[in-house]
């Protein structure tokens, strides 16, 4: 079945450890983003792709990296320099420009506890 | 001009009961209005969307309300049931960009 898949499920870190949240679409969908949900404070975007090879800051980059060296992957790495990184880290991915836009889907979510 | 203010952050209704959520905007050049859906432990899912051309717009229960001259819209949920429980999103978009901004999100409850 066509969607997006996050991995791990659950991951738990000690301070001053990066770590790495995969997010992998078969969908065929040329732009990948990733949000942060905190209680109360909605889906903050952190970064997004619109094509392989590039990407742009969202609202809440710093202490986050990301890569796109394939059009169905895209990794998001929490650095230890992001001071307070315990979340719920949803990756999402549309159709891109050009097409009905605005629908996004998102995948099952990777919470990540820093112990 | 790019926030998306939504209310109220939660919401406790009786099954049968019509809960309405709203949201404004400020950035006019908006034209797309999502509301998103969100079991707890999933991400969340379009549940239906609007264009300004339309007031309105039905898919089941779920009705949009859109008011382009005060920059509001809303969802109403016509009977709703406790598997509607869960935490709704509006958002926003430029149809030739690339980003959604959400609001805040509001927790609905529908007590049985």
């Amino acid at each position: 079945d066509g969607g997006i898949t996050q991995s791990p499920k659950y991951l738990f870190r000690k301070e001053g450890q990066n770590v790495t949240l995969s997010c992998e679409q078969n969908l065929n969908h040329d732009a990948m983003y990733w949000y942060r949900q905190d209680p109360g404070q909605g889906l903050r975007l952190i970064y997004y792709s619109q094509i392989v090879n590039d990407f742009q800051k969202g609202d809440i980059a710093e202490g986050y990296s990301v890569s796109r060296e394939k059009k169905e992957s895209f990794p998001l790495t929490v650095t230890s320099a992001q001071k307070n990184p315990t979340a719920f880290y949803l990756c999402a991915s549309s159709p891109g420009q050009g097409e009905n836009t605005g629908e996004l889907f998102f995948g099952e979510g990777s919470r990540l506890t820093v112990l | 001009q790019q926030q998306v203010k939504q209310s109220p952050q939660s919401l406790i209704v009786q099954k049968g009961g019509i809960p309405i959520i709203n949201c404004a905007y400020e950035n006019t050049a908006f034209d797309y209005f999502p509301w998103y859906q969100q079991f707890p432990g999933k991400g969340p899912a379009l549940l239906i969307a609007i264009r300004p051309d339309v007031s309105e717009k039905k898919e089941g229960r779920f009705t949009i309300s859109f008011n382009k001259s005060a920059k509001q819209f809303s969802l109403h949920i016509m009977d709703s049931q406790p598997g509607d429980s869960a935490t709704y999103f509006c958002a926003a978009s430029i149809t030739s960009g690339s980003r959604l901004t959400f609001g805040e999100g509001t927790q609905l409850t529908v007590n049985p």
